[in-house]
């Protein structure tokens, strides 16, 4: 069973810091992976979206990778700011007749000013 | 083009009430999503439509029914409505499996 964990549960930096935000699945049979962010009380955004055969996508200050063998991805924040704070999910959707999408629990993101 | 729009926005419910919620997207997308989302549990699927005229359970169906009304809408019934249904529910939809999936804003629901 598929399953999808993301570390830190919680992070604080000040305005400014890079920052890495941390994903890792259990099963390699994945047809892509997608980075969401979630504001309090909001749906969620879709920020990037990783096809199995690609190592990175690029959209402004983000940059997301994934190494499928070994079962990560990482979300690469260039430059923070507060607006930036927010919860960060990552989803992976299963290469099986389901092609569902399993959610990892989240990073909760601070950016102090 | 409003993406994927979920109505009602809050509801409270007494326990063994019934209500439906509704889900419709413009973007002409083949597959819908109910998801529920609860603290510590992340998001959890519920049902699923791959495409119009289908739906399969998800993780966690027990207590619902769906139906795909057109390729458009989608929506969720909760029969009997039990406090274990208190929770934020989202519907989804995406285009193709290549594609991103896009949510709704979701139904905060609170069963009493």
């Amino acid at each position: 069973k598929q399953e999808v964990t993301q570390i830190p549960a919680a992070l604080s930096v000040p305005e400014g810091e890079n920052l890495v935000l941390n994903c890792s699945f259990t099963d390699s049979a994945i047809y892509n992976l997608q980075w969401f962010r979630q504001d309090p009380g909001k749906g969620l955004t879709s920020l990037l979206l990783i096809q199995s055969s690609q190592r990175e996508q690029t959209s402004g200050r983000l940059n997301a990778s994934l190494d499928k063998s070994s079962g990560r991805s990482t979300l690469y924040i260039a430059a923070s700011q507060p607006g930036d704070s927010a919860t960060y999910l990552c989803a992976v959707r299963q290469r099986d007749s389901s092609y569902k999408l399993i959610f990892g629990s989240g990073t909760r993101l601070l950016v102090r000013p | 083009n409003a993406g994927v729009t979920q109505t009602p926005k809050f509801q409270v419910l007494k326990t063994g009430q019934s209500m439906t919620l509704q889900c419709a997207q413009d973007m002409n997308h083949n597959s819908m999503y109910w998801y529920r989302q609860d603290p510590g549990m992340g998001l959890r699927l519920i049902y699923y439509s791959a495409s119009e005229g289908t739906t399969d359970k998800g993780e966690v169906p027990n207590g619902y029914n769906v139906s795909r009304l057109n390729k458009r809408e989608f929506s969720l019934r909760l029969e009997s409505a039990a406090p274990s249904q208190t929770s934020v529910y989202f519907c989804a939809s995406i285009l193709r499996l290549a594609h991103e999936q896009y949510f709704g804003p979701g139904t905060r629901l609170t069963v009493t």
